[in-house]
């Protein structure tokens, strides 16, 4: 079973422009979260998608966006990005806790590098 | 105030020999889960136990074991028999009942085992 899939896995962009960032989850999973990582924050929650819609929602500016397709597929996209943007982008796909643990099931992650 | 509370930055532990890392969280839900994660330098998050709130034995899996004391508020997590692979960063991760698929994550404890 294939797991989640990240693309790209590298991207190096300047301040301004924006940048789209890509997640498929393991097939059957309908929850995807995304994932902020840097050296002095952590892991910071972003948000979540389930079944094309937004569950819950971390604490970042509007600048920061996502959507879910109908396959479970989901994008996060970044607009004017700013130096402090750089971070491990993480995607992390689950099924429901309820008989499981509900475990996140996380990709390699995309790295962002803003110049 | 921080839902989840990590205080050892880094780590060292001889091979072969037991190593404990500490985790506290902060909750008022009464329903909520425990987790750990294990991230080696290429970057992927690897879920490796998980402890809820409800259950009464502390987990197990493998060479991992997680000492749950809820009066405590703390989820240490016990790897016995260390070895060179278990060099990585580990985080503890908390979800809420009441948030969904919102997962906290402590800032990590860097782990080195030395031969």
């Amino acid at each position: 079973k294939a797991g989640v899939t990240q693309t790209p896995r590298y991207l190096i962009k300047t301040r301004g422009q924006q940048v789209t960032l890509s997640c498929s989850p393991i097939s059957g999973h309908r929850s995807v979260s995304w994932y902020q990582q840097t050296p002095g924050q952590g892991l910071q929650f972003l948000f979540e998608y389930f079944s094309e819609t937004q569950r819950n929602k971390g604490n970042f500016p509007g600048r920061f966006s996502g959507r879910q397709f109908s396959n479970s597929r989901s994008e996060m996209n970044v607009s004017t990005l700013e130096l402090g943007d750089s971070a491990l982008y993480l995607c992390a796909s689950s099924l429901p806790a309820g008989k499981n643990t509900g475990e996140l099931f996380f990709g390699e992650g995309s790295r962002l590098t803003v110049l | 105030a921080q839902k989840i509370t990590q205080t050892q930055p880094g780590m060292f532990v001889q091979e072969k020999e037991a190593v404990t890392l500490d985790c506290t969280y902060d909750t008022s839900d009464q329903s909520y889960g425990l987790f750990w994660y294990k991230q080696p330098s290429s970057g992927e998050m690897i879920f490796l136990i998980y402890q809820g709130s409800y259950d009464e034995q502390n987990a197990t899996e493998g060479r991992y074991s997680l000492n749950f004391q809820k009066a405590r508020k703390s989820a240490n997590l016990v790897i016995s028999a260390s070895q060179l692979g278990d060099s990585a960063m580990y985080f503890c991760a908390m979800r809420e009942g009441r948030t969904g698929n919102q997962f906290y994550f402590g800032t990590g404890t860097s782990l080195t085992v030395i031969p």
